[in-house]
């Protein structure tokens, strides 16, 4: 079993619908982060989060630190918001770059 | 300067050769961490630089080794090239600022081996 799960693997979403993907982990973390991977394989950084809720513009991140649950939230998704999402979580006493990663979740938002 | 910059973007060796992958660190970052991230998959932890010395490893034979230069630019090498070392290669750079914990991935590096 990974230390970090994500779900679903695959989403396919009209545009302008609420979209949800889920990250459950195994192990005592430090921070958990949300990532966006386009197709060429760059990598945005999303949100780090250690507690609580944070909002930046469409996007949503929440962590449940005793459930080991976390939750990504696209509110009117666009199709540019077509991409890979990957949960990582930082290790808690793991060296800072140290990240597990959960295998992404693909999102393909239709017009 | 800002983002991370990372070179070359595609490659294509041949089994047992030795590959350098080289990074660019952000402006105001002095770490680098280094993944590998094999098709379908998530990327996997490789190796992480501070003030130009390793102080983590993921679970990588000692045949991927790197370096960081003092302007925290980072090299990534791989000898005795195996074909399951196909791959995209990222970096990342960040600070060990307390209250910044945040990271720039550079684009990636492909590589093929044949």
């Amino acid at each position: 079993k990974n230390e970090v799960e994500q779900s679903p693997q695959n989403l396919t979403a009209q545009e302008g619908e609420f979209i949800t993907i889920n990250c459950s982990y195994s192990v005592g973390i430090s921070a958990l982060h949300w990532l966006q991977q386009h197709p060429g394989g760059g990598i945005v950084s999303l949100f780090m989060l250690s507690s609580g809720k944070k909002k930046h513009g469409r996007l949503i991140a929440t962590i449940n630190i005793q459930e080991k649950h976390s939750s990504l939230h696209i509110t009117a998704s666009h199709p540019r918001d077509s991409a890979v999402y990957i949960c990582a979580v930082r290790n808690y006493g793991g060296s800072q770059g140290n990240l597990i990663f959960g295998k992404g979740t693909k999102l393909s938002v239709k017009p | 300067e800002t983002g991370v910059t990372q070179s070359p973007t595609h490659l294509i060796k041949t089994r047992g050769q030795q590959v350098t992958l080289r990074c660019s660190s952000q402006s105001g970052h002095n770490t680098v961490s280094w993944y590998q991230q094999a098709l379908g998959q998530g990327p996997q932890f490789i190796f992480q630089y501070y003030r130009e010395e390793e102080n983590g490893r993921g679970n990588f034979p000692p045949r991927f080794s790197g370096l960081q230069f003092p302007n925290y630019s980072s090299e990534l090498n791989v000898n005795a090239l195996e074909l399951d070392d196909s791959a995209l290669y990222l970096c990342a750079s960040s600070s060990l600022k307390a209250s910044s914990y945040g990271y720039t991935f550079g684009s990636g590096t492909r590589l093929t081996v044949v």
